[in-house]
């Protein structure tokens, strides 16, 4: 079964520096992946999405992504963060076997001013 | 367009009732997914509607159902609540999902306590 890890449960980042979030997947087949965030008490927005083509995604609000098919990795990507960026991401994967979105356990980004 | 409504944000019920949510999604989509989040598990998929059928299903017990009305709306039900169904439902409402993801368009969530 697809399995999507986000390793990193929190990860605190001062204001204006970058950013890292990192997501694996497991599949051996072609991959859908898809990164949302859910700002407090609210429901998940989609950042960015990679179907096909080129392996750099770019989203909204600044952020971007890089599909890397030898690592099965897709990290989410920001040069410079903002207080506004505090929420939890979650990386997603669909799963063609099964047609369901697999996703990850939740990263918690907390900007310290 | 107005986004997925969700209602009611939240509930508090006691163990053995049951509960009613509701989703209304994005005029247009006919296809409405259900997720539990929970600090423990995080997001599972529970199941998705596509014309007022259940297309897919996750690994939840039978306490958890569902369906979707003609106009797209979809409501999910739960019964004998137990304490560990405390978490924030969610709905996804997508154009459709069939032959790959469409993208989905979450609602804000129905909070539910069982006390």
């Amino acid at each position: 079964a697809q399995s999507v890890t986000q390793l990193d449960s929190q990860v605190p980042v001062f204001e204006e520096a970058p950013v890292e979030l990192r997501c694996n997947y497991s599949s051996s087949v072609s991959v859908y992946l898809f990164w949302y965030v859910q700002y407090p008490n609210q429901g998940l927005q989609l950042l960015l999405k990679y179907l096909s083509g080129s392996t750099l995604v770019k989203g909204i609000n600044g952020f971007e992504a890089e599909f890397n098919k030898s690592q099965t990795s897709f990290h989410l990507r920001k040069p410079s963060v903002h207080i506004s960026d505090t929420a939890e991401y979650f990386c997603a994967a669909w799963n063609f076997g099964n047609e369901k979105l697999t996703f990850g356990t939740g990263t918690r980004l907390t900007i310290i001013p | 367009k107005a986004g997925v409504t969700q209602t009611p944000r939240y509930l508090i019920k006691t163990r053995g009732q049951q509960v009613t949510l509701s989703c209304s999604p994005i005029s247009g989509h006919r296809s409405v997914s259900w997720y539990q989040q929970t600090p423990g598990q995080g997001l599972q998929f529970l199941f998705e509607y596509f014309s007022e059928t259940q297309r897919n299903k996750g690994n939840f017990p039978g306490r958890f159902s569902g369906r979707q009305f003609s106009n797209s709306r979809s409501e999910m039900n739960v019964s004998t609540l137990e304490l560990g169904d405390s978490a924030l439902y969610l709905c996804a409402s997508s154009l459709d999902l069939a032959g790959g993801p469409d993208t989905q368009y979450f609602g804000p969530g129905t909070r539910l306590t069982v006390l």
